[in-house]
């Protein structure tokens, strides 16, 4: 069974980048030609895509974020990543990681889903 | 403000049925048959319950179905269990530009 785990720094500093790591287990990283995704829900509010690194190594990022973030992959390791960069108080969320099924690079669905960690930005 | 709008509460006595809309546009859920429902219970991870529409899962109660009429989409739970309320997700793949777009999420109360 696909189990995925989120680990990094639970507090950043304002301006600072956020560092997080998703390692996957009970299966590679590299088959099924599945895409590795994260997304964030800030405390009390709803969820929102932060963006996907497809099989091919391509990424694909939310708009609003594109120029903060980078998603990438480890295969030696099985684990994929995210930085956020200038970081503020909006960035503070639950950060998931998730499995993407994907149809000619057309998003289907995210499962399983990591457990989540919670990343507070402050100083 | 979220890209797909959901109602932000529901509910409903157990037995009963209920219906969650998820309305977008013709640039996401009208254009693709790619929508999905999560759902998630309080400090817990969402959960994919519906994909393509109205795809279940493996392991996925039948009590759960899901429709599109146009740019709407819908999750509909029939005989609702205490065990359902939680908070719901939709969504949908929005094209090369946006990508992908939930919700902002409905919370199911069992009466």
């Amino acid at each position: 069974q696909l189990q995925l785990q989120e680990s990094g720094s639970g507090l950043v500093k304002p301006s600072q980048t956020l560092s997080l790591t998703c390692a996957v287990s009970g299966g590679s990283i590299s088959s099924g030609g599945y895409s590795w995704s994260w997304i964030r829900q800030p405390p009390g509010k709803g969820l929102e895509w932060i963006g996907y690194i497809y099989h091919s190594g391509s990424t694909y990022y939310n708009p609003s974020l594109k120029s903060r973030v980078t998603i990438s992959v480890d295969r030696s390791k099985n684990q994929f990543s995210l930085k956020l960069s200038s970081v503020t108080a909006a960035d503070t969320a639950v950060y998931y990681c998730a499995r993407v099924s994907s149809v000619f690079n057309e998003v289907n669905w995210f499962d399983p889903w990591g457990q989540g960690t919670l990343v507070t930005v402050s100083s | 403000q979220s890209a797909l709008t959901q109602p932000a509460s529901v509910s409903g006595s157990p037995g009963q049925s209920i219906t969650i809309s998820c309305t977008g546009t013709s640039s996401d859920v009208g254009s693709y048959n790619l929508v999905s429902w999560y759902q998630q219970h309080p400090g817990k991870a969402p959960k994919l319950m519906i994909y393509e529409v109205s795809k279940r899962p493996s392991g996925v109660s039948n009590r759960f179905s899901g429709s599109k009429s146009g740019n709407t989409a819908s999750l509909t739970i029939s005989g609702l269990q205490a065990e359902d309320e939680a908070d719901y997700y939709c969504c949908s793949y929005a094209g090369s530009s946006t990508y992908v777009v939930f919700g902002g999420g409905t919370k199911l109360t069992v009466l």
